[in-house]
Order: structure tokens, then sequence, then C-alpha cells
């Protein structure tokens, strides 16, 4: 069975630091990984998705990296801001899975 | 326009009661799935269904169960609830599973309370 952690579970940084957040997964035969952001009550908003063939994708500040072969991904955001502030949420798709298989999240609050 | 769209948005019910979630999209997806969100669980898998005609069960399916209208419309039913069911339901919609390139699209979440 597919499983997904998510480190660290909340994490505080001051405004315009660089910071990581970490994905592993147990099952390295997956489609791809994607990254959400869930703002409080709200939806999940995609914001990367990595195919299995790719290494790294990118999207302004963000860059996730992809390693199957270690079954780790993470997502470089750059010169964080307020705005930043939400939960992000890493999910695989595959890996003997039907649907998605998320992690717990990790609660990101960037300090003005 | 939403691609995604639930109704209700929140829903109070009690115990016992009959609950139908409606979902619609208008993505043209041939894949819709049922997900739940509870505070340090992460979203879990209902039910998912691959076309009008194919439906199967999630991680946790126990308790509820499904219908697709039609290609646009899947709704969950929660036959009788109870409190423990109690939490945010996603429904999201991707054309396939089986590629490296496919994603899911998510709705903007029902939140049901169970008293």
């Amino acid at each position: 069975k597919q499983e997904v952690t998510q480190i660290p579970a909340a994490l505080s940084v001051p405004e315009g630091e660089n910071l990581v957040l970490n994905c592993s997964f147990t099952d390295s035969a997956i489609y791809n990984l994607q990254w959400f952001r869930q703002d409080p009550g709200k939806g999940l908003t995609s914001l990367l998705l990595i195919q299995s063939s790719q290494r790294e994708q990118t999207s302004g500040r963000l860059n996730a990296s992809l390693d199957k072969s270690s079954g780790r991904s993470t997502l470089y955001i750059a010169a964080s801001q307020p705005g930043d502030s939400a939960t992000y949420l890493c999910a695989a798709s595959g890996g003997g899975a039907d649907g998605l298989t998320f992690g717990k999240g990790t609660h990101l609050i960037i300090q003005p | 326009d939403a691609d995604v769209t639930q109704t209700p948005r929140n829903r109070i019910t009690k115990t016992g009661k009959r609950i139908m979630l409606e979902c619609s999209q208008t993505k043209g997806h041939d894949r819709m799935y049922w997900y739940r969100q509870d505070p340090g669980l992460g979203l879990r898998l209902i039910y998912y269904s691959f076309d009008v005609k194919d439906i199967n069960k999630g991680e946790i399916s126990d308790g509820y169960s499904v219908s697709r209208q039609a290609q646009a419309k899947f709704s969950l039913s929660l036959e009788s609830a109870i409190p423990n069911q109690t939490a945010l339901y996603f429904c999201a919609t991707s054309e396939t599973e089986t590629t490296s390139t496919d994603t899911q699209y998510f709705g903007p979440g029902t939140r049901l309370t169970v008293l």
C-alpha cells in the first residue's frame, strides 16, 4: 500500500526566506507526483505536477523535484511571502493505489 | 464558472439522516473521485468512477454509496449518517489516471457536520 509522508508537519519562517518542504513515498511505481496548496476551509489548488520521467518542474518561485529511486520529492519556495501561508499537500498517483495518495500536509506560516 | 462544483457547500444534519452530496464538472473528464479530509489524517479516497458504468470502492467506502448519473455528475450518499462522518468532502476529476501527465482537479469541498 502506498504511503506518503510529509515533513515537517508545520513550519514558520520570516518573510523573504527560501524554504524546502519534503515529501516521501513508499512505492516508486508512480505515474506522477503532485503538489497542492490548500487555504483554510478551501479546496485544493494544483501547484505543480512532476511526471514520473521528470526530475523537476518550475512555476514562478516554486520548484519541485522528484527522485523516484529514493521515493522523495521536495517543494522549494524562493523568497517567501506572507501570501504563501497555507497548507501544502503532496500526492502520488499510481504506486499500486487508485486515485491519489496524499500526505498529511505541511502547514506553512510566513511571518511578515 | 468553476470547472468542478459541489453542492451543498455546508451541511449540518443529525445522526441517522440520509444525505446526498452532489458534484458536477464541465471539464469533459471521464474519471471522477470522492475524497474525505479529516484533521490529522489527510485526504482519503472513498469511491471513484472511470465512466458512467464503472464505479469502484476506494480506501474507506463503508457507510457510503455513489451514483454516476451522467459523465458530468457524480453523487455521494450517506444512507444513515453518523457523527464520525463529519468531515470535509472533496470531489475531483481527471481525464485519465494511467498517464504521467494527468492531473486531478478538485471542487471547493462540502463541509458536513453530523450531530
